[in-house]
């Protein structure tokens, strides 16, 4: 079965430097999404990749699929209080699955002002 | 607004009681799914459905059923409910199946806890 793996589990970073986050698969993603929870609340859509080199920036938020489709990263500039939550990568294995997104274990955010 | 509505947001609740969560969408999505969250072991998929009448298993089907006779409507039915679904659930919808064209849209979620 897919195994999406994210690190770090959890990290903390001063407000205004910047963050990266890692979601690597064991195996070649059709479509890869990142979302951002809040504590004990729903999912918010950030991006969705598809393609191999693929990159995508909303507002201060960059992601980026590596060529071998096996690995995504989800990095802040300047971070802000409004960046901390739960980030979390999802990803289709195959197409025509159903649409069966496997999620990663989560990366905890906190932003110190 | 397009949203994906679950009810109840909290519920406490006894082993055996039956129990229905209801899940909602006003985006004429086909595809509707319902995930489990719960510390250490992430998001599983519970079900899923690509369109109405149609039903699949997910990772974690066990003590679940669901129906889809609407195509807003995708109910969580948990017949005899035990301490160990006791966890964080969210349904989501997409359009066409999803199949890496459209994201998945996410509910608020419903807590449940089950004594």
């Amino acid at each position: 079965s897919q195994e999406l793996e994210q690190s770090p589990q959890s990290l903390i970073v001063q407000e205004g430097k910047n963050l990266t986050i890692n979601c690597t698969s064991s195996k070649t993603l059709y479509g890869l999404y990142w979302y951002k929870q809040k504590y004990g609340e729903g999912l918010i859509f950030l991006m969705m990749l598809q393609k191999g080199g693929e990159e995508k920036s909303h507002e201060k938020i960059t992601a980026k699929l590596d060529e071998k489709k096996q690995q995504s990263s989800l990095h802040i500039t300047a971070s802000q209080p409004s960046h901390a939550g739960i980030y979390l990568c999802g990803a289709e294995p195959i197409k025509a699955a159903g649409n069966k997104l496997t999620f990663g274990g989560g990366t905890r955010v906190l932003v110190k002002p | 607004e397009a949203q994906v509505t679950q009810n109840p947001r909290y519920l406490i609740t006894v082993t055996g009681k039956k129990l229905t969560v209801t899940c909602s969408q006003n985006m004429n999505h086909e595809y509707m799914s319902w995930y489990r969250q719960d510390p250490g072991l992430g998001l599983r998929q519970i079900y899923y459905s690509m369109n109405v009448e149609v039903t699949d298993k997910g990772d974690v089907p066990e003590g679940y059923k669901v129906s889809r006779k609407e195509k807003r409507n995708f109910p969580l039915i948990l017949e005899s409910p035990s301490p160990n679904q006791t966890s964080l659930y969210f349904c989501a919808s997409s359009s066409q199946g999803g199949l890496g064209n459209q994201p998945q849209h996410f509910g608020d979620g419903t807590r449940l806890s089950i004594l």
